[in-house]
C-alpha cells in the first residue's frame, strides 16, 4: 500500500473554529478515500476523490486532491461538537488493488 | 440491513490458547479485509481476500491466519496469541478492492494475559 502521513495527530479547537487535517504521500496516487470513526465507534466512509485537482463539498466539510495527486485535505468549517471523532485518509495506487494503508488518523476534540 | 458482523465483540485470553473472530456481510462484497487499530498507529491492514480462495498479506500479517472458504465469511485466526496481539480488531468489505467504500464491522476488543 501507499505510505502517507497525516497530519496533525490531535488538534484542539472551539466549537465555530474551522478545522483541516491533511494526507500527503512521496509517491502518486490512483485515489483517496476518507473516513471518519466516532469515540468507540467504527470507521465510516465519507468521500472518494479521482481526479486531479478535484474538490467535493458535503455541507461544512471540503475535501481537496491535489493537482499532483499526492496531498489530500479535509476542511470543516464552523466545527460542531459532533464533528469529533478520528479522520483518517487511506491512499490508493500502483497495482494492488487489495492492500491498502491507512493514514494515522487526526484526532478531533471541538470544545463547546 | 446491510452489514458487516464480527464475533466476539470484547474477548481477554492467555497467551498460547488458539482463538478465531469471526466475521460476516451479507452485502455479496468480493473484498474483505482485517485491521487492528493501536493508538498512534491508525488502522493497519493484516490480511486482504479480492474473492474466495483468495487471500493476500497485509503490512502486518505476522501472527494471523485468514481463510475465505464462502464470500460471506471471513475469520482472522490466533493460532498462538501474544499479549503484542492485544488490540482493537475490524473486518471491513467493499464491492472490488479499493476506488470502492469500505464497510466496516463493529470492531472486536482483544486483550491477551
Amino acid at each position: 500500500g501507499q505510505q502517507v502521513m497525516q497530519i496533525p495527530q490531535y488538534q484542539h479547537v472551539q466549537e465555530g473554529e474551522d478545522f483541516t487535517t491533511y494526507c500527503n504521500s512521496s509517491t502518486t496516487l490512483s485515489n483517496i478515500q476518507w473516513y471518519k470513526q466516532r469515540p468507540g465507534g467504527h470507521p465510516v466512509f465519507l468521500i472518494q476523490l479521482v481526479k486531479s485537482g478535484e474538490v467535493k463539498k458535503q455541507k461544512r466539510l471540503t475535501f481537496q486532491f491535489g493537482e499532483a495527486k499526492k496531498n489530500s485535505s479535509l476542511h470543516i468549517t464552523a466545527t460542531q461538537t459532533t464533528d469529533v471523532g478520528t479522520y483518517f485518509c487511506a491512499p490508493a495506487g500502483g497495482t494492488s488493488y487489495g492492500k491498502l494503508t491507512f493514514g494515522q488518523g487526526t484526532i478531533l476534540t471541538v470544545h463547546p | 440491513e446491510a452489514q458487516v458482523t464480527q464475533n466476539p465483540r470484547y474477548l481477554i485470553t492467555v497467551t498460547g490458547k488458539k482463538l478465531t473472530v469471526t466475521c460476516s456481510q451479507n452485502m455479496n462484497h468480493e473484498y474483505m479485509s482485517w485491521y487492528r487499530q493501536d493508538p498512534g498507529l491508525g488502522l493497519r491492514q493484516i490480511y486482504y481476500s479480492m474473492n474466495v480462495e483468495v487471500t493476500d498479506k497485509g503490512d502486518v500479517p505476522e501472527g494471523y491466519k485468514v481463510s475465505r472458504k464462502e464470500k460471506r465469511n471471513f475469520p482472522l485466526i490466533l493460532e498462538s496469541p501474544s499479549p503484542n496481539q492485544t488490540s482493537l480488531y475490524f473486518c471491513a468489505s467493499s464491492l472490488w478492492g479499493y476506488g470502492y467504500e469500505q464497510y466496516f464491522g463493529p470492531g472486536t476488543r482483544l486483550t491477551v494475559t
